[in-house]
């Protein structure tokens, strides 16, 4: 089975730089993921990061580090629109099946 | 040309009735899921399919059944609903099973057992 953990809340200011950590403890691993959901909708694609290292799109970095059960989710130029949950999620090797965390509650501030 | 499309949106219900909830998808992906998110946001797959073959099935009561017609839709039907069946059901679909692939979300369907 899958074990993640992030924070369930987070603020920060309009502008900033923010990072939200996951760790994970897993039977299997075979990638990672970042959703993010805003309140009433549906989840969206972010990042997905396979092997060790730094993947960058945009305002949008994600980190992973394998022997740690390690990630985070790093978001640059804060920007109002950016509130919303980012939710972790861990690909399990055996069935293809995806375990999402719990979800971080972003507030962007002005 | 919506990607992943649910019916209906919002269903309100009384505790002990059966309904469905149908989701298509066009994006010609071989693999659909259904997930429920509970009150707290938890996220959590109920069932998965491939060109419409079960290949998850979590703990999940067996009040709940999915059908699968073929690959582009994947239904869910729910028997004698109860009042934790309270929650929002997504649908969503990916290209394959394996690797990195996306999963594509439907908009959701909000349903409220009274």
């Amino acid at each position: 089975g899958q074990n993640i953990d992030q924070p369930t809340e987070m603020t920060a200011t309009e502008g900033a730089i923010v990072q939200i950590n996951c760790t994970y403890q897993t039977s299997g691993f075979n990638g990672l993921f970042w959703y993010q959901q805003h309140a009433g909708e549906a989840p969206t694609f972010l990042s997905y990061n396979v092997l060790d290292g730094l993947e960058e799109k945009g305002r949008f970095s994600s980190f992973l580090s394998r022997s740690k059960g390690y990630s985070y989710l790093l978001l640059k130029e804060l920007q109002m629109k950016d509130s919303a949950s980012y939710l972790c999620a861990v690909r399990d090797p055996g069935y293809q099946k995806v375990t999402f965390g719990i979800g971080t509650k972003l507030q962007v501030i002005p | 040309d919506t990607a992943v499309s649910q019916t209906p949106k919002y269903l309100v219900t009384q505790m002990g009735n059966d309904k469905s909830i149908k989701c298509e998808q066009n994006l010609g992906h071989d693999t659909m899921y259904w997930y429920k998110q509970d009150s707290k946001k938890f996220l959590k797959i109920m069932f998965s399919y491939n060109n419409k073959e079960l290949i998850i099935n979590e703990t999940v009561p067996n009040r709940f059944s999915p059908k699968s017609p073929d690959k582009a839709h994947l239904n869910l039907h729910i028997n004698s609903l109860e009042l934790g069946d309270s929650a929002v059901y997504f649908c969503a679909s990916s290209l394959r099973t394996s690797g990195g692939e996306t999963q594509y979300f439907g908009p959701g369907t909000r349903l409220l057992v009274l």
